[in-house]
């Protein structure tokens, strides 16, 4: 069975200072990797999937099949970007997402 | 559009009690998956529903059963509700064999 690791409950950051979440993942597969983010009173929503490869709100993510990651990276964190972020993997051909028990980040300003 | 929504907000209810739970899609969406998210939990898969049918399950009892109707919208019913059962439930549209999945607000139900 797959599984999504995220080590860090809390993160606190400084505004302006880089942001990194770590995502570990078992799966033996090619899974589909994705960070949906949580802000305060709204839904969970879609943050990005590594296969589209963008970069959303300054926030880049990479696929490291070697090392089992996909760990979240913002170079400057802003106030707004204080919310609740998961991590999750759906296998190839299911559409059933597997998340992680996500990150709290809170920067400070 | 106003996305996925589910009813009701909030639910209290007692331990052997039942409860339903609603989900309406995303417009143009087919297929709905319900996920449990206890607290301080990430979500955890159900079921996924698509042409009426069951089409997924996760490591959930058969306490927890669903529907999905023909216009897509869906229901979670969980018997003999436990305390354990306490969380918040989210409700998830995509089209059928597409990856995103846009999330509703959420059920919290609370088992007393």
């Amino acid at each position: 069975a797959q599984r999504v690791t995220q080590p860090e409950k809390l993160l606190s950051v400084f505004k302006g200072a880089p942001v990194e979440l770590k995502c570990n993942y078992s799966y033996s597969g090619s899974p589909e990797l994705f960070w949906y983010v949580q802000y305060s009173r709204q839904r969970l929503q879609l943050l990005l999937r590594h296969i589209s490869r963008e970069s959303i709100k300054g926030f880049t993510a990479d696929l490291n099949k070697g090392e089992t990651s996909f760990h979240l990276k913002k170079p400057f964190a802003q106030e707004e970007d204080s919310a609740m972020y998961y991590c999750a993997l759906m296998r190839n051909g299911n559409n059933r997402l597997a998340f992680g028990k996500g990150n709290q980040v809170v920067v400070i300003p | 559009d106003a996305g996925v929504t589910q009813s009701p907000t909030h639910l209290i209810k007692t331990r052997g009690q039942q409860v339903t739970l609603r989900c309406s899609p995303k417009s143009g969406h087919d297929t709905v998956s319900w996920y449990q998210q206890a607290l301080g939990q990430g979500p955890q898969f159900i079921f996924q529903y698509y042409e009426e049918e069951e089409r997924q399950r996760g490591n959930f009892p058969d306490r927890f059963s669903g529907h999905q109707f023909p216009n897509y919208s869906s229901e979670l019913n969980v018997n003999a509700l436990l305390l354990g059962d306490s969380a918040l439930y989210l409700c998830a549209s995509s089209p059928w064999a597409q990856e995103t999945q846009y999330f509703g607000p959420g059920t919290r139900l609370l088992v007393l």
